[in-house]
């Protein structure tokens, strides 16, 4: 079974300031994790993705999340936030093409 | 390439009634799913399919039929909609060995 905790529903920065976005997983395999992205009335966006490789990923837009198997955690982080990354982001893992969604986190970036 | 494509974009339906949510992709991608979201719950595997006659549920199958005669296509059947329904449906595909997952713009359906 695999299933992911997204700690924060709702998170609000100001422009400029650091993003942080914490996720944290369950699976009985070692999972690919991604990072997705969801503007509003819009469809999803891939941010960034984590299959094994190097434990620190860099995505789209700035994006980076590191993979930290001792803590189960894929936290999603941005130096600066601008203000079109207000958007709702999921954190998801996949076994075997299923995908497993978190709740969600609402970013709200203030001016 | 179009990418994964959905119709219709909303649709208001009465409960009892049925219809066909579409889902199509042109990228000759063997896996194709059915999410749906609702607030505060991310988004639900409902079904997926592994290939042309393959399908199988998700986490969340009640309520919803699906069949899959051609790669490209992927239709999601509702045959007696219920309030519970109301949501917005995601369609999503990829290739055979690889778990990023393309997904269509959305559908977003209302049931009164």
């Amino acid at each position: 079974a695999q299933s992911v905790t997204q700690l924060d529903s709702h998170v609000s920065v100001s422009e400029g300031t650091p993003v942080l976005l914490r996720c944290n997983y369950s699976s009985s395999y070692s999972p690919s994790l991604f990072w997705y992205v969801q503007h509003p009335n819009k469809g999803l966006q891939l941010l960034l993705k984590y299959t094994s490789a190097a434990t620190l990923v860099k995505g789209i837009n700035g994006f980076e999340a590191e993979f930290k198997k001792s803590e189960t955690s894929f936290h999603l982080t941005k130096p600066s936030a601008h203000m079109s990354d207000a958007a709702e982001y999921f954190c998801v893992v996949s076994n075997d093409y299923k995908l497993s969604f978190g709740a969600g986190t609402t970013v709200t970036v203030r001016a | 390439n179009a990418g994964v494509t959905q119709t219709p974009k909303f649709q208001v339906l009465k409960t009892g009634q049925s219809m066909t949510l579409q889902c199509a992709q042109d990228m000759n991608h063997e896996y194709m799913s059915w999410y749906r979201q609702d607030p505060g719950m991310g988004l639900r595997l409902i079904h997926y399919s592994v290939g042309a006659g393959i399908t199988d549920q998700g986490e969340v199958p009640n309520g919803y039929n699906v069949s899959r005669s051609t790669t490209e296509d992927f239709p999601l059947r509702l045959l007696s909609a219920a309030p519970s329904q109301t949501s917005v449906y995601f369609c999503a595909s990829s290739y055979p060995g690889q778990d990023t997952q393309y997904f269509g713009p959305g559908t977003r359906l209302t049931v009164l």
